[in-house]
């Protein structure tokens, strides 16, 4: 079965400061993706990155860094220099590649980011 | 806007009534999903439909819950006869399906129902 826990429930950091939210997962396939997704105040989930279970290479995106490790079973974000406008609830996701094509996301329940001014 | 869109974005019924709520996904798009958010939680799989095909349900759709997709564009979800449990954030989202699988999904803003 698939499982995707993000132990940060809530984290706050002052405007500057980098933070790392974490996500594990677990899962018995072998194809896979994991996501990153940020819900803003506004409620609409908004896209950020999409990592193949193949591909251990990290990624970097401006300010916003990827660490993906399958020995952990670990897919970690980091925000450089935070700023208030990355306050938002960030949900990490899983995908495993299923018989009719559909690649059902499964959600971890969120870690609430409060940059503070 | 070429993004996923949903209508209506906020809903409020009394218990025991029907309730319809539609999605407009981006139009290339042939799969489209629907989740379900409750407070604090990350949204749950509902269901999945291929072009105009539904392809997987979860468990979590009961026999209230019905989906369709007539001609493999926009979506409805109708959810009859609702319960208090039922109040909760419906958010659609679409892809494009290929070769190596799914892209990404985009999704919509979500209709939120209460249930009173």
């Amino acid at each position: 079965a698939q499982k995707v826990t993000q132990a940060q429930t809530e984290i706050s950091v002052v405007e500057k400061e980098d933070v790392t939210l974490d996500c594990v997962y677990e899962t018995r396939d072998t194809t896979y993706y994991l996501f990153w997704y940020k819900q803003p105040p506004s409620g609409e989930l908004v896209f950020l990155i999409r990592r193949n279970s193949f591909d251990e290479q990290n990624e970097i995106s401006g300010r916003y860094s990827w660490n993906f490790q399958k020995s952990t079973s670990s897919f970690n974000f980091t925000i450089t220099a935070s700023q208030v406008v990355d306050s938002a609830v960030y949900f990490c996701a899983l995908s495993e590649a299923l018989e009719t094509g559909a690649n059902n996301l499964f959600f971890g329940t969120g870690t609430r980011l409060t940059v503070i001014p | 806007d070429t993004g996923v869109s949903q209508n209506p974005r906020h809903k409020i019924t009394k218990r025991g009534q029907n309730v319809t709520f539609r999605c407009d996904p981006i139009s290339e798009h042939n799969r489209l999903y629907w989740y379900r958010q409750t407070l604090g939680q990350g949204p749950e799989f509902l269901t999945y439909f291929q072009n105009e095909a539904q392809l997987e349900k979860s468990r979590l759709l009961s026999d209230r819950f019905s989906a369709e997709r007539p001609k493999g564009s926009f979506s409805t979800l109708e959810i009859q006869r609702t319960e208090q449990g039922d109040s909760a954030m419906y958010l659609c989202a679409s892809s494009l399906a290929a070769a190596s699988g799914d892209y990404e999904q985009y999704f919509g803003p979500g209709t939120r129902l209460t249930v009173t």
